[in-house]
């Protein structure tokens, strides 16, 4: 079964260093997304990809987070500088279109110390 | 904006028993909902979706039910195994944007006693 990959599974990092989490979606995904899971919260949406053009950013924090899907194919989140606050898993799932489901990968665990 | 809702947060359960998890939304325009298992420090597993037009979901020992007129959908649980025990999460995709948007519930913790 196909499965979206991401890497690393855990980062620890100091604070104001800079971290960058990579995922590589299901083959023919066109939509891939990026979510942030605080511990006991569900998924919140940091940025939504439609192939290689970003459709939603409004929840990532612009000043320090990054993120690119140059050939519309793999993606990359980048956190610069990484603050205590940022702890979290960093979620990303793709999806064929609208009308189907996600499916999310493993996820990183960044823990900020 | 559309605000997704769990209840309980929490549910303790001997084995072997059938429970409902409740999920509720405030803006009945979606594409349609989709329920997810997390197990502890991994990532989400799919486990249905109901597309807007439909108004159940069978997978084994699950169940899924859609009321949009209401703003609800609830899984179903037949015969509870401690296997079962994770936290389970509903995620509505709207349709009121030229995208779409996906909203997740804060999860029901379960925890399924041998």
């Amino acid at each position: 079964e196909a499965e979206v990959a991401q890497s690393p599974r855990y980062k620890i990092t100091e604070k104001s260093q800079a971290v960058a989490f990579w995922c590589d979606p299901i083959s023919g995904h066109a939509t891939l997304y990026w979510y942030r899971q605080i511990l006991g919260q569900g998924p919140e949406l940091l940025v939504q990809f439609q192939d290689e053009s970003v459709v939603d950013d409004s929840q990532l924090p612009k000043d320090r987070f990054s993120a690119e899907r140059l050939k519309g194919v793999d993606s990359t989140l980048k956190i610069q500088p990484a603050e205590l606050g940022d702890s979290a898993m960093y979620l990303c799932a793709s999806a064929p279109g609208r009308s189907y489901g996600y499916t999310f990968g493993s996820g990183t665990r960044l823990t900020v110390v | 904006k559309q605000e997704v809702t769990q209840i309980p947060a929490a549910l303790s359960v001997p084995e072997g028993e059938n429970l409902v998890l409740n999920c509720s939304f405030t803006d009945s325009a979606i594409y349609n909902l989709q329920w997810f298992r997390q197990d502890p420090g991994k990532g989400l597993t799919s486990l249905l979706l109901i597309q807007s037009s439909q108004r159940e979901q069978t997978s084994g020992r699950l169940n899924a039910s859609l009321d949009k007129s209401s703003g609800r959908s609830t899984l179903y649980i037949a015969a509870s195994q401690p296997g079962d025990s994770a936290t389970y999460l509903c995620a509505v995709r709207g349709r009121k944007t030229s995208y779409d948007k996906v909203i997740f519930g804060p999860g029901t913790s379960l925890s399924v006693i041998p």
